[in-house]
């Protein structure tokens, strides 16, 4: 069964410091996108992409955030310079966007701590 | 805007006993309704999505969801909990015809043996 793929699981990075976060989506899904999840909370949307084009990045704090997804294919997610309440889970998700209900799949996420 | 509305953060349940997992929505017009779960320290799942069709919906692992208009809900079931079932619960929302989903704050489920 196709998954969506991240890398890496675990991150530590001191404040300050910059970091970037991959995601490889489902084969032939146009639709990705990234969210942060606080812990003990939902999933919250930074960014979304249909094909390599930006359609919603109105909560991504673009001082120090980006993303980009060239080719339309897979995606980085970069945070430079990182803070302390950068802490959380960092999901990604993808979906074929069907007229039926454009349901998401998940990759594993990463965690990042910022110490 | 519209959003979920999940009542319970922590839910506890005995093997074998039923599970209820409660969420509220907030739309003009009946939206798409997802319920996802989560285990520690990975991603989301689907469960299960409502789209207009029937309005009981059947899901994966023995799960079910009906949608009721009259009361804006779309309340999570499982007749017997088993302890595979403890993680946390997402009710989400989607506008039709929009690719943005909202999610709730989340239920964690407990199972006691």
């Amino acid at each position: 069964e196709a998954e969506v793929a991240q890398s890496p699981r675990y991150k530590i990075t001191e404040k300050s410091q910059a970091v970037a976060f991959w995601c490889d989506p489902i084969s032939g899904h146009a639709t990705l996108y990234w969210y942060r999840q606080i812990l003990g909370q939902g999933p919250e949307l930074l960014v979304q992409f249909q094909d390599e084009s930006v359609v919603d990045d109105s909560q991504l704090p673009k001082d120090r955030f980006s993303a980009e997804r060239l080719k339309g294919v897979d995606s980085t997610l970069k945070i430079q310079p990182a803070e302390l309440g950068d802490s959380a889970m960092y999901l990604c998700a993808s979906s074929p966007g069907t007229r039926s209900g454009y349901e998401q799949y998940f990759g594993p996420g990463t965690r990042l701590t910022v110490t | 805007a519209q959003s979920v509305t999940q009542l319970g953060s922590h839910v506890s349940v005995s093997e074998g006993a039923l599970v209820l997992l409660r969420c509220n929505y907030s739309s003009s017009v009946p939206p798409y309704l997802f319920w996802y779960v989560q285990y520690p320290n990975q991603g989301l799942q689907l469960l299960l999505k409502y789209t207009s069709a029937a309005t009981l919906v059947k899901g994966i692992n023995g799960f079910e969801a009906e949608f009721k208009k009259s009361e804006t809900s779309f309340h999570l079931t499982k007749p017997s909990a088993h302890m595979s079932d403890a993680a946390e619960y997402f009710c989400a929302v989607s506008p039709r015809g929009y690719q943005k989903v909202t999610f709730g704050t989340g239920t964690k489920l407990q199972v006691i043996p």
